[in-house]
């Protein structure tokens, strides 16, 4: 059962340009993860934000989440080519024995 | 620190075989977890264990056994491989369940022809 569905699926952007990418998810959360993983490698945790928490940065990341709405964006500012990846939410969802639950992801691609 | 380490990264199975994908980690955490991701998927849980001595299953538990030797080692065995089983492995650790930050391992890439 997927609680995150990422949007979009695929996105391709010039270096320098923003990326954003969203994340819906259906049930309550006691915080929501985004994660990157590199062609053919494991996933490398980005950033965690809490339930009571509206947004967060990390770097050249900004992530907002609006519990009423059960979404969560990613933005990536002023990309580069090693940000080209596939990214995943995952929550942690009330109930879950503290499991998370990840989406199907979006693939990132930066063009030099 | 090596983090989180498995074996093999690759293999190769032919249905009904059976084989062990190891997991090891030395950062001392209590939690940890077997994942399969397929293509276009994200990753589903197979089986996770909260602390050395427990084990519960995840979502796609069938086909698959899981041993937690100590707290550093995290097995998954397939009895007898099936075509569906070919996916990737990834084995990931927490401090603790409810902690929230995963460490994954590179993952083990299984075909079962």
């Amino acid at each position: 059962s997927q609680q995150g569905e990422e949007d979009p699926q695929a996105l391709s952007i010039q270096e320098g340009e923003n990326a954003t990418m969203n994340c819906s998810y259906k049930t309550s959360i006691n915080n929501l993860q985004w994660y990157r993983q590199n062609s053919g490698r494991g996933l490398v945790h980005l950033i965690l934000i809490r339930s009571n928490e509206r947004e967060k940065h990390s770097g050249r990341l900004r992530v907002t989440l609006d519990t009423s709405k059960k979404s969560s964006s990613l933005l990536i500012t002023a990309s580069r080519a090693a940000d080209t990846a596939s990214y995943f939410c995952a929550t942690d969802a009330r109930g879950s024995q503290g499991n998370l639950i990840f989406g199907k992801g979006t693939k990132l691609s930066v063009k030099p | 620190n090596a983090g989180v380490t498995q074996t093999p990264k690759f293999q190769v199975l032919k249905t009904g075989q059976s084989m062990t994908l190891q997991c090891a980690q030395d950062m001392n955490h209590n939690s940890m977890y077997w994942y399969r991701q397929d293509p276009g998927m994200g990753l589903r849980l197979i089986y996770y264990s909260a602390s050395e001595g427990t084990t519960d299953k995840g979502e796609v538990p069938n086909g698959y056994n899981v041993s937690r030797l100590n707290k550093r080692e995290f097995s998954l065995r397939l009895e007898s491989a099936a075509p569906s089983q070919t996916s990737v492995y990834f084995c990931a650790s927490s401090e603790g369940l409810l902690s929230e930050t995963q460490y994954f391992g590179p993952g083990t890439r299984l075909l079962v022809l």
